[in-house]
């Protein structure tokens, strides 16, 4: 029942895009994005909520796709401190008061 | 406010015996939860209490139990440590007010757990 991330793992350079996707097999509440660098405790991002709203930093932007319980994190000219882990975590009808987390995808930006 | 803290930041055992993680929330926050981390499972849900009452529980064998104070500090438990039992161990808390779904989590900066 954890999400699934893709791709695993994605390296770019200063100012490029890159889109990170999380997709379950089951119904969603709402799907949450955190970032986690080496070292450190995840940071939260952005959640994403059945019916539209969003919550989160102005410079994340994400989107959520109920019907095919999928969400997409955009990240738009890239910068270092971009660098990370991306989490995304779901809540759903299936499970109650705890988070499933994807595994991750790993995002180097180079200079 | 202070941030979510965890003791110890590491932490060294061997196998068989007992350890005990203690996470403080962010002051309001009634909600903990507990995670595992490990580079080939990544974050693996153990349990979440509130309000003193564990709310739900992941996919851990018996040995790996908790528990919350009335000032809803939490303390997680291992009892005969495997091998396996080595990793980062993250506590997160967040506002309850209207569900964790709805809620982001503030994630503590974990307990580095080594079971030779």
């Amino acid at each position: 029942q954890q999400p699934v991330q893709s791709p695993q793992a994605v390296i770019l350079r200063e100012g490029e895009d890159a889109v990170i996707n999380c997709s379950s097999s089951k119904a969603l509440y709402s799907v949450h994005w955190y970032r986690q660098k080496h070292g450190e405790a995840p940071v939260f991002l952005m959640i994403l909520l059945k019916g539209g709203e969003q919550k989160g930093h102005d410079k994340i932007s994400a989107s959520f796709n109920e019907k095919k319980q999928q969400s997409s994190l955009y990240l738009t000219a890239s910068q270092l401190s971009y660098s990370g882990t991306y989490f995304c975590g779901t809540w759903g009808p299936y499970n109650n008061n705890d988070m499933r987390f994807g595994a991750g995808t790993r995002l180097t930006v180079k200079p | 406010k202070a941030g979510v803290t965890q003791t110890p930041r590491y932490l060294i055992k061997t196998r068989g015996q007992q350890v005990t993680l203690s996470c403080s929330p962010i002051s309001g926050h009634r909600s903990v939860s507990w995670y595992q981390q490990t580079p080939g499972q990544g974050l693996q849900f153990l349990f979440e209490y509130f309000s003193e009452t564990q709310r739900n529980k992941g996919n851990f064998p018996g040995r790996f139990s908790g528990r919350q104070f009335s000032n809803s500090r939490s303390e997680m438990n291992v009892s005969t440590l495997e091998l396996g039992d080595s990793a980062l161990y993250l506590c997160a808390s967040r506002p309850e007010t209207s569900g964790g779904a709805y809620n982001e989590q503030f994630f503590g900066p974990g307990t580095r757990l080594t079971v030779l």
